[in-house]
Order: C-alpha cells, then sequence, then structure tokens
C-alpha cells in the first residue's frame, strides 16, 4: 500500500515559518490533506486539496505538493500552533483506503 | 453546527465483540459518507472504514477487514462500528469521522472535514 513519511518532530520560533513535510512516490499528482491535533483533542482538518483552507482556519496556513514531496507551511508561528500535525491522501491503487502519515510533533520554542 | 458523538467503548477481553455508535447532528447523515479512524495510545492516526451515503460501498483497512464490520441508520442519524474478535493491537480511541470528496477524470480523493472526540476501547485481558 502507499507511504507516507513524515519527520517526528520539527521546532520553530514564535514569529517564524514552519515548514512540515510529507513525502511519497509521485505525492505529486495525488490530493494531500493535513490535520492538526493538539493534545488530548480530536484532529481537525487545516488543509485539503493540497492547498485548500476549511472555513475557519487562518491563512497563515498554506500548502503545496510537487513531485514527491507535500508540505504545510504556518507563517508567524504562534504558541497555539504546537500540535501534531499528519498528512492524509486516499490510496486507490491499492485497493480503496485512507492513508495517514506518521505525523509531525510541530514545538513552538 | 456539525457534531458527531461516540459511544459504546470500553474495556473488553481479547476474543471478544463490541459494538461502536455514532451519533451525528447539524448535518445529513443520509447525505454524507462517513469513516472510522482509530489511534493506538501515543501512536498515530489510523484510517479503518468508509461507507457510502446508502451503505451500498464500504472498504476496510486490511487490519480489520473480516472482523470489522461498519453500517448505519440513516433514519436515526447513526453509525455504527460492530468489532468482533478483538484483539490487543485494537485498543485505541476511535473517532467517527465525515467525508468529504470528489471524483475527477477516473481518479478520486476523499477527505475527513468533522471528527467525534472519539470513544476508548481496551482490550486486555
Amino acid at each position: 500500500s502507499y507511504v507516507l513519511s513524515q519527520a517526528p518532530s520539527v521546532s520553530t520560533a514564535p514569529g517564524q515559518t514552519a515548514r512540515i513535510t510529507c513525502g511519497g512516490d509521485n505525492i505529486g499528482i495525488k490530493a494531500v490533506h493535513w490535520y492538526q491535533q493538539r493534545p488530548g483533542q480530536a484532529p481537525v482538518l487545516v488543509l485539503y486539496d493540497d492547498s485548500d483552507r476549511p472555513s475557519g482556519i487562518p491563512e497563515r496556513f498554506s500548502g503545496s505538493n510537487f513531485e514527491n514531496t507535500a508540505t504545510l507551511t504556518i507563517s508567524r508561528v504562534e504558541a497555539g500552533d504546537e500540535a501534531d500535525y499528519y498528512c492524509q491522501v486516499w490510496d486507490t491503487d491499492s485497493g480503496q483506503q485512507g492513508v495517514f502519515g506518521g505525523g509531525t510533533k510541530l514545538t513552538v520554542l | 453546527q456539525v457534531q458527531l458523538m461516540e459511544s459504546g467503548g470500553g474495556l473488553v477481553k481479547p476474543g471478544e465483540s463490541l459494538r461502536l455508535s455514532c451519533e451525528v447532528s447539524g448535518f445529513s447523515l443520509s447525505d454524507s459518507y462517513m469513516n472510522w479512524i482509530r489511534q493506538a495510545p501515543g501512536k498515530g492516526l489510523e484510517w479503518i472504514s468508509y461507507i457510502s451515503s446508502s451503505g451500498s460501498t464500504r472498504f476496510y483497512a486490511d487490519s480489520v477487514k473480516g472482523r470489522f464490520t461498519v453500517s448505519r441508520d440513516n433514519g436515526k442519524n447513526s453509525l455504527f462500528l460492530q468489532m468482533n474478535s478483538l484483539k490487543a493491537d485494537d485498543t485505541a480511541v476511535y473517532y467517527c469521522v465525515k467525508n468529504s470528496g470528489y471524483c475527477h477524470g477516473g481518479s478520486c480523493t476523499n477527505w475527513f472535514d468533522s471528527w467525534g472526540q472519539g470513544a476508548l476501547v481496551t482490550v486486555s485481558s
């Protein structure tokens, strides 16, 4: 089945830009979706279709997807952005199934 | 306001069964595709099941295929997950999740736009 790879952790200072990557074989041809999970809470969708934001998600959250890497970019990072972030695709090559990356812990220094 | 509320979690022994329910409000369940997604303690997210709006199409992760069954009762605004032959590895928080997606040019994508708060299932002797 399709595999998504994420770095376990990323650290950023407040006000700076955080970039969280998601690697996959030719992921650029797939639609990638991103979720934020704060400690003790359910995940929340922050981007869908590579770069679209659901209602209520700040413009500070943006995304890109090219060749073998999708990227979630968080500009002007705030303390409240500290969370686990997961990328996700829908795999249709190995049956129909949802696939998540292993998650990246964003620490705001 | 979209709300999803899971119930039915608890402690069971290996080999036993459990049925999770998810009651939804704030949207039309009969128009919505739904999923179950789980998260083992301290681990990442794992998609386990998808069901179409009518219930006619269902997909499962290999890890639960043949043991878990997803169903729905649109008239009662409810989604269900019947879990049989439970194993210790099934210990997790189980989330009921609303689906969004589309198909284009023969390829489809789905994402998970609204999540319940989760129900904890513990499988232990």
